[in-house]
């Protein structure tokens, strides 16, 4: 059974930093190309980025709203894909789901408030 | 950065009713498109893949069609448990949702 678990999420401040994670099993993650899309309250969905399998190249993409302040990286070792964030903003607020194809994880709640 | 325009925003619709819900790409995107069904507090479920196929497990009454530009979901016959948000997602080039269209009951 495929399984994302997203963990990390809380109350930041503006400015601040804050790492979430990804554990996932029922898969052979060190072949998959990974992403991360987050969820505005009450807003729409909104891609943030992919990462490519290190087979692959292991390159990132980036939505434009991101670029520069997140980062994404992954350790097949153990399983884990990682979404890096800095320089956060209000605007940052919202639910940050990881996705292998069809499947999502259940998200972790991200609050840059001051 | 390839747009997808999705309409209609909402809609208001009675068990049994046929709907039809439209996503339009800013530029041709072959059938690189899904639709994802979304509930209050949970996580998206993907329905439909490569425009018109569907997603194991998801009752017959959803379909997809277009390709190049224009696409729809079409739910046939309208269920208590089909009110929900639903979404396109292009992934063609990177990834773009469309803006969601929320399905009430009238």
């Amino acid at each position: 059974e495929v399984q994302l678990v997203e963990s990390g999420g809380g109350l930041v401040k503006p400015g601040g930093s804050l790492r979430l994670s990804c554990v996932v099993s029922g898969f052979t993650f060190s072949s998959a190309w990974m992403s991360w899309v987050r969820q505005a309250p009450g807003k729409g969905l909104e891609w943030v980025g992919r990462i490519k399998s290190n087979i692959d190249g292991g390159t990132t993409e980036y939505a434009t709203p991101v670029k520069g302040r997140f980062s994404i990286s992954r350790d097949d070792s153990k399983n884990i894909l990682y979404l890096e964030m800095n320089s956060l903003k209000t605007e940052d607020t919202a639910v940050y789901y990881c996705i292998w194809r069809p499947w999502w994880g259940q998200g972790t709640l991200v609050i840059v408030s001051s | 950065d390839i747009q997808m325009t999705q309409s209609p925003s909402s809609l208001s619709a009675s068990v049994g009713d046929r709907v039809t819900i439209t996503c339009r790409a800013s530029q041709g995107i072959g059938n690189d498109l899904g639709w994802y069904q979304q509930k209050p507090g949970k996580a998206p479920k993907r329905l439909i893949y490569a425009a018109s196929s569907l997603q194991s497990g998801v009752p017959s009454r959803f379909s997809g069609s277009g390709s190049g530009t224009e696409f729809t979901l079409t739910i046939s016959s309208l269920q208590p448990e089909d009110f929900a948000t639903y979404y396109c997602l292009q992934h063609n080039t990177l990834w773009t949702f469309g803006q969601g269209t929320k399905v009430e009951i009238k």
